[in-house]
């Protein structure tokens, strides 16, 4: 079975600042994993995906990901926070190696940048 | 604007009732995934569609149950709402084959 964990609830960041937001996975075969943020009142809007080869993946609005297998981590990066950036952010995971295509989500982390 | 669309955006109705909601995927997307965001459960999914055909199922209730028509639109129908089924639905679309699920702006049902 696929799991999800983001062990943080919260984190919190003033602007301009680097920011991490952790995310690790546990699939039976390989990932496809993806990020998604949520604003207020808002659906979930796509960031960046790794699907695979370089471990490095870059997304939308300056942020990155990068996929460590022996980790089994997915953490979410930006080098400089901006308050616009304050949302909630969630990571997923599909198995690549069965024919489900549904996405098993983590619990999400609020991000909190500060001006 | 993921080019998934989602209505009705608020619903209120009442225990015991049924209700209808809907979703026109992205133009040329054949797959539609239906997830519910609620405070206890997080998003779950509960089942996908593609090209008309049920794909795979979650944890969807057995008073819920949805269809994809031949224009590729969705509907999620739940009966029998129960106070606990409050929360905010999604529509997710895709390529088949395709990894990225554009999600729609939800439907927020309140039962009361």
């Amino acid at each position: 079975a696929q799991s999800v964990a983001q062990p943080e609830d919260q984190v919190n960041v003033a602007e301009g600042n680097p920011l991490t937001v952790k995310c690790t996975y546990s699939v039976s075969g390989n990932p496809y994993l993806f990020w998604y943020v949520q604003y207020p009142n808002r659906g979930l809007q796509f960031l960046l995906k790794y699907i695979t080869g370089d471990n490095l993946v870059k997304g939308s609005y300056g942020f990155e990901a990068e996929f460590n297998k022996s980790q089994t981590s997915f953490h979410l990066k930006k080098p400089s926070a901006l308050v616009s950036d304050s949302a909630l952010y969630f990571c997923a995971v599909r198995d690549r190696d069965t024919g489900f295509q549904k996405l098993v989500f983590g619990t999400g982390t609020r991000l909190l940048v500060s001006p | 604007d993921s080019g998934v669309t989602q209505t009705p955006k608020h619903l209120i109705t009442a225990t015991g009732q049924r209700v209808t909601l809907r979703c026109s995927p992205r133009s040329g997307d054949l797959s539609v995934y239906w997830y519910q965001q609620s405070l206890d459960q997080g998003l779950q999914f509960l089942i996908q569609y593609y090209n008309g055909e049920e794909r795979a199922k979650g944890n969807i209730l057995e008073r819920f149950s949805a269809q994809q028509f031949p224009d590729l639109h969705s509907e999620l129908n739940l009966s029998s709402l129960e106070l606990g089924d409050s929360a905010l639905y999604f529509c997710a679309s895709s390529v088949d084959r395709g990894n990225t699920q554009y999600f729609g702006p939800g439907t927020r049902l309140t039962v009361l």
